[in-house]
C-alpha cells in the first residue's frame, strides 16, 4: 500500500531562513505527487505538483520541490521564509498505476515563522 | 466562488444521531473525493467517486458511513449512529481527470463534525 512520511512535524524558523520540509512516499511505480499548504482557518491550497519531466518544479510563493525518483522523495523548499509562510504544509501522492486515484497524505508539517 | 463547497460549516450533534453533509464539486469535475482529518493528522482517505460512481471506499471505514454522488454532481456523506471518534473535519475535494490521468484535487472548506 502506498504511504507518506512527513519526519518534520514541527518547524520554527526567523524570517529569512531557509526551509525544507522532507517527504517520502512508498510506491515503485509511476507517481503523481502534490505538496499543498493550509493557512490558518483556510482550506487546502495546492503549492506544487510534479507528474513528470524536470525533477525541479517551482510552485506559487517561491517554493519549489525536487523529486529524486531512487531516494522515493519530494522534498519542499524555499530559500527564505516570510512571517505570511506560517502555514501546515502536507505533502501528498497518487498512483494510478496502483489502481487507484485516490492522493494520500502525509501527516503534516506544521510551521510557525517568527518576525 | 466557483470552488468547492460543504456545508454545513459545522455540527455538533448527540451521539447515537444520524448526520448528513453535504458537497458541491466544481462543475466541470469528475472526481469527487471525501477525507477526515483530525487535529495534528493529514487528510485521511474515505471514499472516492468517479462520476456517480463510487469507486472505491477505505477499508478503515466503518458502515455506518455512506456516501453517495446521485446524478455526478453533488454528493452526500451521511454518518449514522454517531460516536464520539467520528468528531473530525470532514473534507470534501473535486478534480478533474481521464483514464490514467491524475490532476490536482481542489478542496472545500470542510465540515467541523462535533459528537457530544
Amino acid at each position: 500500500a502506498q504511504s507518506v512520511s512527513q519526519h518534520n512535524h514541527h518547524v520554527i524558523l526567523s524570517e529569512a531562513a531557509s526551509l525544507e520540509l522532507g517527504c517520502n512516499y512508498s510506491y515503485g511505480g509511476t507517481v503523481n505527487l502534490f505538496w499543498y499548504v493550509q493557512y490558518p482557518g483556510q482550506h487546502l491550497q495546492l503549492l506544487l505538483k510534479y507528474f513528470s519531466g524536470d525533477p525541479l518544479v517551482k510552485g506559487i510563493k517561491g517554493f519549489e520541490a525536487e523529486f529524486i525518483k531512487s531516494k522515493f522523495s519530494f522534498n519542499l523548499r524555499k530559500p527564505s521564509v516570510q512571517w505570511s509562510d506560517t502555514a501546515e504544509y502536507f505533502c501528498a501522492v497518487n498512483a494510478p498505476t496502483s489502481g487507484t486515484y485516490k492522493y494520500i497524505f502525509g501527516t503534516g508539517t506544521r510551521l510557525k515563522v517568527l518576525a | 466562488d466557483t470552488g468547492v463547497s460543504q456545508n454545513p460549516r459545522h455540527k455538533i450533534t448527540k451521539r447515537g444521531q444520524n448526520v448528513t453533509f453535504r458537497c458541491d464539486p466544481i462543475s466541470e469535475h469528475n472526481r469527487l473525493y471525501w477525507y477526515r482529518q483530525t487535529l495534528g493528522q493529514g487528510p485521511e482517505f474515505l471514499t472516492y467517486f468517479q462520476n456517480e460512481a463510487q469507486l472505491e471506499k477505505s477499508r478503515l471505514l466503518s458502515d455506518r458511513f455512506s456516501a453517495e454522488r446521485p446524478k455526478g454532481s453533488f454528493s452526500t456523506l451521511e454518518i449514522q449512529r454517531t460516536e464520539q471518534g467520528d468528531s473530525a473535519m470532514y473534507l470534501c475535494a473535486s478534480s478533474l481527470a481521464g483514464q490514467g490521468v491524475v490532476d490536482e484535487a481542489f478542496f472545500g472548506q470542510g465540515t467541523r463534525l462535533t459528537v457530544v
